[in-house]
């Protein structure tokens, strides 16, 4: 709906696991965002990218790994998860010089749950 | 440093009532604020938007926002409620001063509930 898609929808993964989740925008944008969304908490960003270029990292732990092959395409890996890193994972992307005043446009998230 | 609150978690009214879902900020400089709205299971949907200009800024699905800056405050309204409008409710901020960073900073949301 928003050109903004994100894959799986829903994710089931153990502590040991490894796995990526992936997200496609068709908006022409040149930024694109992951966000954390847990229950009773604010969003939190985790990473900013602009033309394929990581411009933001909120202190994210390393078992979080972005990679941004191209302005259409990002991908969050991850590895070795805390159950207290189940959450709703949000993408969105914008156009714009990074001046502020751009919207940004959200995926439908992916839902983690770590056992 | 930007911040953002949301002094509602949930906001019950009644079919064809007025709404209001409050929201207040704080930058340093001066703002760009945002409002989204979230469906179960679903991502955020950007209603609207403030950016300079006329106070009142009109947006999607007839919702509109008064940005009040001596109260430092961007409410959200609707003149007539609909039950389709019950959803979760996100007021953001980013400040013109912090140049070169994209991020927004969000509340922490409102649930709106509206009763037929």
């Amino acid at each position: 709906e928003t050109g903004v898609t994100q894959t799986p929808r829903h994710l089931v993964m153990g502590m040991t696991n490894k796995k990526s989740l992936k997200c496609e925008q068709h908006l022409g944008h040149n930024a694109m965002y992951w966000y954390k969304q847990s229950a009773k908490k604010p969003l939190e960003l985790m990473f900013v990218y602009n033309f394929k270029e990581q411009t933001e990292n909120n202190s994210v732990p390393s078992r979080f790994s972005p990679e941004c092959p191209n302005s259409s395409h990002l991908f969050l890996h991850l590895h070795t998860l805390q159950p207290e890193d189940s959450a709703l994972y949000l993408c969105a992307s914008s156009q714009g010089a990074g001046t502020g005043e751009e919207t940004q446009y959200f995926g439908p998230g992916t839902r983690l749950l770590v056992l | 440093a930007q911040s953002v609150a949301q002094p509602e978690d949930q906001v019950n009214v009644a079919e064809g009532n007025p709404l209001t879902v409050k929201c207040t900020y704080s930058v340093s400089g001066n703002p760009y604020l945002f409002w989204y709205v979230q469906y179960p299971n679903r991502g955020l949907q950007f209603l609207l938007k403030y950016i300079t200009g006329d106070n009142l800024v009109k947006g999607s699905y007839g919702f509109e926002a008064e940005f009040n800056k001596s109260q430092t405050s961007f409410h959200l309204k609707k003149p007539s409620a609909l039950v389709s409008d019950s959803a979760l409710y996100f007021c953001a901020v980013r400040d013109w001063a912090d140049t070169g960073r994209r991020a927004l900073t969000f509340g922490s949301g409102t649930r709106l509930q509206v009763q037929p």
